[in-house]
């Protein structure tokens, strides 16, 4: 799988946007890009996840460059809630039923 | 609640215990895992069921061994840990292929002392 890069750490207002970047440069053609966030000392929650085209669900919108090095996770309106780290992986289609986890970023949303 | 349970929350063993992490979902999923988060690491994969079957032991020692009886139950028998395995050990749970992302269950945090 491609490696991904994000910040430790990102700080956001209460009820501002987040926007969550994740460079993958390695990025390969069969190669999808997901998000996950882990509250603290809980597990990890599926976000959202997308190939080329950008995507929006009830949670988040994932925008994909159009050479695919790179993503953004868009929170719209933060809340205190919304503080966790965020993963960022990269996943091949042959990589059947694994998700290796990095380090993420740290999103603190503050008040 | 996730749809993953387990049980127990939170478990502290000496090393010479035996102790099992119960796993179960009721999603309908067929592929389960478990992974570890050791404090300020990342989370490791460790094995991996699908129907039943493991297809993925991720190099772990022998003192942990999984069972998978049914789609939709996941054990982790542990035995003669080492401090060292103090960590919080995570089931999850998807369909085949886990395309549409996981469903992870709270975890079991557990101090071998």
């Amino acid at each position: 799988d491609a490696k991904t890069t994000q910040p430790p750490s990102m700080d956001c207002a209460e009820g501002r946007a987040a926007n969550l970047p994740c460079n993958h440069s390695t990025i390969s053609g069969n190669e999808y890009v997901y998000w996950y966030r882990q509250i603290h000392s809980q597990g990890p929650q599926y976000i959202i996840h997308g190939l080329k085209n950008n995507e929006t669900n009830e949670m988040a919108s994932l925008i994909i460059t159009e050479d695919r090095k790179s993503s953004t996770l868009i929170l719209p309106h933060a809340t205190l809630r919304d503080t966790a780290v965020y993963y960022c992986i990269v996943r091949a289609l042959y990589n059947f039923n694994k998700f290796y986890f990095g380090s993420g970023t740290k999103l603190n949303v503050k008040p | 609640e996730t749809g993953v349970t387990q049980t127990p929350r939170h478990l502290v063993m000496g090393m010479t215990n035996k102790k099992s992490l119960k796993c179960e979902q009721h999603l309908g999923h067929n592929a389960m895992y478990w992974y570890k988060q050791s404090a300020k690491k990342p989370l490791e994969l460790m094995f991996v069921y699908n129907f039943k079957e493991q297809t993925e032991n991720n190099s772990v020692p022998s003192r942990f061994s999984p069972e998978c009886p049914n789609s939709s139950h996941l054990f982790l028998h542990l035995h003669t840990l080492q401090p060292e395995d103090s960590a919080l050990y995570l089931c999850a749970s998807s369909q085949e292929g886990g395309w549409n992302g996981y469903t992870f269950g709270s975890g079991t945090r557990l101090t071998v002392v």
